[in-house]
């Protein structure tokens, strides 16, 4: 059964702090894998993807790694903002005639003064 | 970049009563979007993938005669839930695919949801 699973469920740190969020999955045969940003109430907007090929994608303050034999990724944030409190959901995509995504639970990210 | 708009963005209605959702691709050209499902702190269920101009295709357990989705066009889907219950209430959102089908990259971009709360 293809899953994705994320870790921790929850975090908090400080603003100013870095940290990084977890995302092992079991999807096969994988595409891709995408990371989401959501925030509470609203839909979930793109912050990554990459295919098998890329180890290593950057936006801004947000770097996300892929090693794809060990079916793992992560989510680095750096020199964490207020406004980075939100839900990261990583999504991986499987190639079954067609293209279907399989989401995880995500973690709820808290960023404190 | 590209936009999703998705109207209204909450809506209250009384039981039994139907509620229509709308979803519309700004900037682009949407030959696939997606509905979603999803209750507090948990992710997004997949409901449905709805094709331009041909019947949507509803996941296990998604009635599709009670959430109707219509994508008439190559920028807009709406869903509508029909004889709406209090445990119908959830976040809706949707989701449209840029570019071809065929393309496993392509960007999803997403809709900012609806909540709807049925009394």
């Amino acid at each position: 059964k293809n899953q994705v699973e994320q870790s921790p469920q929850s975090l908090i740190i400080l603003e100013g702090k870095n940290c990084t969020l977890q995302c092992n999955y079991t999807v096969s045969p994988f595409s891709n894998l995408r990371w989401y940003k959501q925030d509470t109430g609203r839909g979930p907007v793109s912050l990554t993807i990459m295919t098998f090929s890329e180890n290593t994608k950057s936006n801004g303050r947000y770097t996300a790694t892929l090693d794809a034999d060990t079916k793992q990724s992560s989510l680095h944030i750096t020199a964490s903002q207020l406004s980075d409190s939100a839900s990261y959901i990583c999504v991986v995509s499987v190639w079954e005639g067609g293209n279907k995504l399989t989401f995880g639970t995500g973690t709820q990210l808290k960023v404190e003064l | 970049g590209a936009v999703v708009s998705q109207h209204p963005s909450w809506v209250i209605c009384k039981s039994g009563t139907s509620v229509k959702i709308e979803c519309r691709s700004l900037d682009f050209q949407a030959t696939t979007m997606f509905w979603y499902r999803q209750f507090p702190k948990q992710s997004l269920m997949l409901m449905a993938t709805s094709n331009e101009g041909s019947k949507a295709t509803y996941e296990q357990g998604v009635e599709k005669d009670k959430f109707l989705i219509n994508h008439a066009s190559l920028t807009l889907s709406t869903l509508t839930v029909t004889s709406a219950h209090p445990e119908d209430s959830s976040f809706y959102i949707c989701s449209a695919r840029d570019g071809p089908q065929s393309s496993y990259n392509s960007p999803l971009h997403f809709g900012n949801g609806t909540r709807l709360t049925v009394t």
